[in-house]
């Protein structure tokens, strides 16, 4: 059974600043099939990227994703105020079908 | 425009048995490669994926939960149901209803619902 575990848990960081996101796989897992979510208090989530690096549409390009078997990546280049929120990553396909991992959450420092 | 919006009780008791309605619209679930899954989020806690139909009938569960837990599609309402048995109070959540797209989206979801708070409590 395929975990995802997503760290920090939480990332202090200023507007401006660039934020590293790791979500780390307890097995090997397809890129093709890696996808991250930015969740904001209230509302439902957003797909950000799929396929382990492609933007999603309407999604700016300071959001940008990288990794293949086990470690991947979310990158924000330059923080904008709307980008401080609760991010996800999210595999499918291997057993059990598909997960979620734990989240981080990005707030202003 | 294509949109999904879940429906059904805010608020059950232990043991009961909970039904939650997904009324989705813009897009086709005979389509190859739509499906419909439906995920929930206790209060200040991570996504929690619990079943997933596919356009084709074919269904999956999160292990965990699978014996009480059923997905079925009625295409011509365009609408997913998911039933969940013997409600407990770690069950309060809000749960949503989303679309992926397997081939296009490779299984992520592209599309949700706003989501309906459901608190299990007597």
């Amino acid at each position: 059974e395929v975990v995802l575990t997503q760290s920090p848990g939480t990332l202090s960081l200023s507007p401006g600043e660039r934020a590293t996101l790791s979500c780390r796989a307890s097995q090997s897992i397809s890129s093709s099939y890696l996808s991250w979510y930015q969740q904001k208090p209230g509302q439902a989530p957003r797909l950000l990227i799929f396929g382990a690096s492609t933007r999603a549409t309407g999604i700016p390009d300071r959001f940008s994703g990288s990794g293949s078997e086990t470690d991947f990546t979310l990158t924000i280049s330059r923080l904008e105020p709307e980008d401080f929120a609760v991010y996800y990553c999210q595999q499918y396909g291997s057993s059990p079908t598909l997960t979620f991992g734990g989240g981080t959450k990005v707030e202003i420092k | 425009q294509i949109t999904l919006e879940e429906s059904g009780p805010t608020l059950v008791k232990p043991t009961q048995t909970l039904t939650l309605t997904c009324t989705f619209s813009g897009f086709s679930l005979t389509t190859g490669g739509v499906a419909v899954g439906w995920i929930r989020q206790p209060p200040g806690k991570a996504l929690e994926w619990l079943a997933l139909i596919y356009w084709d009938g074919d269904k999956r569960y999160r292990p965990s939960l699978k014996s009480r837990l059923t997905i079925t599609k009625d295409t011509s309402k365009k609408q997913i149901l998911l039933t969940m048995t013997n409600m407990d109070p770690v069950d309060t959540a809000t749960y949503y209803c989303a679309r992926t797209r397997i081939f296009d989206y490779r299984g992520s979801f592209d599309i949700w619902g706003q989501g309906t708070m459901v608190t299990v409590s007597s």
